[in-house]
């Protein structure tokens, strides 16, 4: 069974430009959620799509957005990218059941902006 | 405000003792709880769930939950130098998982 895929791996950007970043959950899995994690910083939420809808959001700028397809593969957005957006993308796909589900992560999208 | 504290470390320990990591977490709604492994400059990998009080084995990983308490714990027994890790607790409220920065624990030979 194939794993969280997430595309591209690595990714350099020059600042004012935009990113789309690309995640592939789990067959049969319809939850995707984003993550950005920089260097000391725990897990920083940055929303939830389930049914290619939008469930959560976390505390980030509208320069940050997201959209799922009805394959529940998952894009994310980010545009005018700054230098603080240099960071590990991650995106874990769960059944999204209330209990017993389990997120699995892929292996990012390493962004640095210059 | 959901919150899942736990305790950065960094948390040192000989090859071959136990290593006991520590997680509390504030919403007594939550129902699902997930000890995560992350290797530095790696994903996150899913290493124990548990979802009722008392204790679950896997291997040389124990995973202890006390709901009334509020607190989830991993005991990893006989730790070996590739545990060195930073281990994140995360619990499931509602349809979000909710994430603590980690503790980072280095096993020593």
């Amino acid at each position: 069974k194939a794993g969280v895929t997430q595309t591209p791996r690595y990714l350099i950007k020059t600042r004012g430009q935009q990113v789309t970043l690309s995640c592939s959950p789990i067959s049969g899995h319809r939850s995707v959620s984003w993550y950005q994690q920089t260097p000391g910083q725990g897990l920083q939420f940055l929303f939830e799509y389930f049914s290619e809808t939008q469930r959560n959001k976390g505390n980030f700028p509208g320069r940050f957005s997201g959209r799922q397809f009805s394959n529940s593969r998952s894009e994310m957005n980010v545009s005018t990218l700054e230098l603080g957006d240099s960071a590990l993308y991650l995106c874990a796909s769960s059944l999204a059941r209330i209990v017993g589900t389990e997120a699995f992560f892929g292996q990012g999208t390493r962004l640095t902006v210059v | 405000q959901k919150e899942v504290e736990q305790n950065s470390g960094p948390l040192s320990v000989p090859e071959g003792a136990i290593a006991s990591l520590n997680c509390t977490y504030s919403d007594r709604g939550s129902q699902s709880f997930f000890w995560y492994r992350q290797y530095s400059g790696k994903s996150p990998e899913l290493i124990m769930s548990i979802y009722s009080n008392g204790d679950k084995e896997d291997g040389r990983f124990t995973a202890q939950l006390n709901k009334a308490s509020q607190y989830v714990s991993l005991l990893i027994r006989d730790s070996q130098p590739s545990d060195s890790a930073t281990y994140l607790c995360a619990v499931n409220a509602g349809n979000q998982f909710y994430f603590g920065t980690g503790t980072s624990l280095t096993v020593i030979p």
